[in-house]
């Protein structure tokens, strides 16, 4: 199984901050990468495609960048709803894995 | 605009099977650009791909489970539904239902795209 890896785990930030998620993949996906967000109670939301494809209505500060084995995930500026948790997933081969979460929290 | 909706019963005994279905409104399970899978949630944990099905029932697991968990679809109902035997406390938490696409038609657009609101299960006797 391909092991996708995030850091940081938590990162603490304010509003207007530019805030940049890494993901790291065991082996390379090439550009098969997803970001999502997910809030508490609720489903995650699709945020990034194909490492750097910006999801229908995902506003435009959410920006996606990698491949091989290393991701990006940045928020130019950090808004009072993006805090939340962000996970990447693989899509280059079966099983479909995905990173370990990295919360969003307000400083 | 489509939806899925996850149904289950919510609380299963430990060794029993757990079946829950999604019913996929405001589109057509027999979609050729996609798949249709089942991911879930432990408590406070991240997430975990459980299978993904196609609607002429070619399907996809994750090995992890084992072989425990069997995904069916019925186009006909405009549903697809798990089925995990012989849980355990570690199968509890929340199972979700989404949408991605096929690697065929369009490889970028294999995201989940859409998702249902999530089903609470419980393994306790």
């Amino acid at each position: 199984d391909i092991q996708m890896t995030q850091s940081p785990s938590t990162l603490s930030a304010s509003v207007g901050d530019r805030v940049t998620i890494t993901c790291r993949a065991s082996q390379s996906i090439s550009s098969w990468l997803a970001w999502y967000q997910q809030k508490p109670g609720t489903a995650p939301k699709l945020l990034i495609y194909k490492a750097s494809g910006l999801e229908s209505g995902v506003p435009s500060r959410f920006s996606g960048s990698g491949s091989g084995t290393e991701f990006t995930l940045t928020i130019s500026s950090l808004q009072p709803d993006d805090f939340a948790t962000y996970y990447c997933q693989q899509y280059n081969s079966y099983p479909w894995t995905f990173g370990q979460g990295t919360k969003v929290d307000i400083k | 605009q489509l939806q899925l909706q996850e149904s289950g019963p919510g609380l299963v005994k430990p060794s029993e099977t757990l079946s829950l279905t999604c019913t996929v409104s405001g589109g057509s399970i027999s979609s050729s650009s996609h798949f249709w899978g089942w991911i879930r949630q432990p408590p406070g944990k991240g997430l975990e791909w459980i299978g993904s099905i196609y609607y002429s029932g070619n399907t996809y697991y994750n090995p992890s489970l084992k072989s425990r968990a069997i995904i069916s679809v019925d186009t006909s109902k405009n549903q697809f539904s798990l089925k995990l035997t012989s849980v355990t406390a570690a199968d509890s938490g929340v199972y979700y239902c989404a949408r991605h696409g096929n690697v065929v038609v369009d490889p970028a657009a294999m995201g989940f795209d859409y998702w249902g609101q999530g089903a609470l299960l419980t393994v306790s006797s």
